[in-house]
């Protein structure tokens, strides 16, 4: 069981938008503000989409926002192209006893 | 170009060690901190360890503490995980990450470590 909460999966069409929520705790989400975002497509490494909540590293289309609200960040991806489908992540960090990062289960990403 | 690239995998038997070496290229070394981060297969990510740039500070997850060792060369600019008392459960796909900013913004292909007899 991860420690931060993430939908199986979600699905849309090319051109609509998509948010991908991420459930942690007052020890991480709550408490930091160094939430990030990965995508990873089968077979390869993963890339970072997001860092500090909602900024976008060099490269990465504006197409992808990050948001948090309390305990819950957010991903969304707005104007779907057939290469956003993926697996994505959340992590952030924690004081949570045990480790000092938490990532989430991961969400497919399946663009109809 | 930033690289990373990871080496030192392989399968090995419950109870035996494996060196990790991850190997970086583009960039002064020295600068970051450095993670491993882990994925069982068909599974999740999961982070390991954590270095600082000087290699004074090291963290890591429970489930390894008394196992794994990460340490770095930053002469040659180089990341390492020194695994021992290995696991079914430590099989996985291996990474190298450099960190930034609290997250890992560059990472390495990975490294196959199968635990099996």
């Amino acid at each position: 069981q991860s420690a931060l909460t993430q939908p199986a999966s979600v699905s849309a069409s090319p051109g609509q938008s998509i948010t991908i929520s991420c459930t942690g705790s007052s020890s991480d989400v709550g408490a930091y503000n160094y939430v990030s975002w990965y995508q990873q497509h089968p077979g390869k490494a993963p890339k970072l989409m997001i860092y500090g909540v909602s900024d976008r590293p060099s490269g990465v289309s504006n197409r992808f926002s990050g948001s948090k609200s309390g305990n819950t960040a957010s991903l969304t991806i707005s104007g779907l192209q057939a290469e956003d489908e993926a697996d994505y992540y959340c992590s952030s960090f924690t004081s949570t006893s045990g480790a000092n990062w938490v990532f989430g289960g991961g969400t497919k990403l399946t663009v109809l | 170009e930033v690289q990373l690239v990871e080496s030192g995998g392989g399968l090995v038997q419950p109870g035996g060690s494996l060196r990790l070496s991850c190997a970086t290229s583009g960039f002064t070394f020295s600068d970051y901190s450095m993670n491993w981060v882990r994925q069982a297969p068909g599974k999740g990510l999961e982070w390991v360890s954590y270095i600082s740039g000087s290699g004074t500070s090291t963290l890591y997850i429970d489930s390894v503490k008394g196992r794994f060792t990460i340490s770095r060369d930053n002469a040659k600019k180089s990341l390492y995980l020194q695994m021992n008392g290995l696991r079914a459960e430590d099989t996985a796909v291996y990474y190298c990450a450099r960190d930034y900013m609290y997250a890992s913004d560059i990472w390495g292909q990975g490294t196959v470590v199968t635990v099996s007899s």
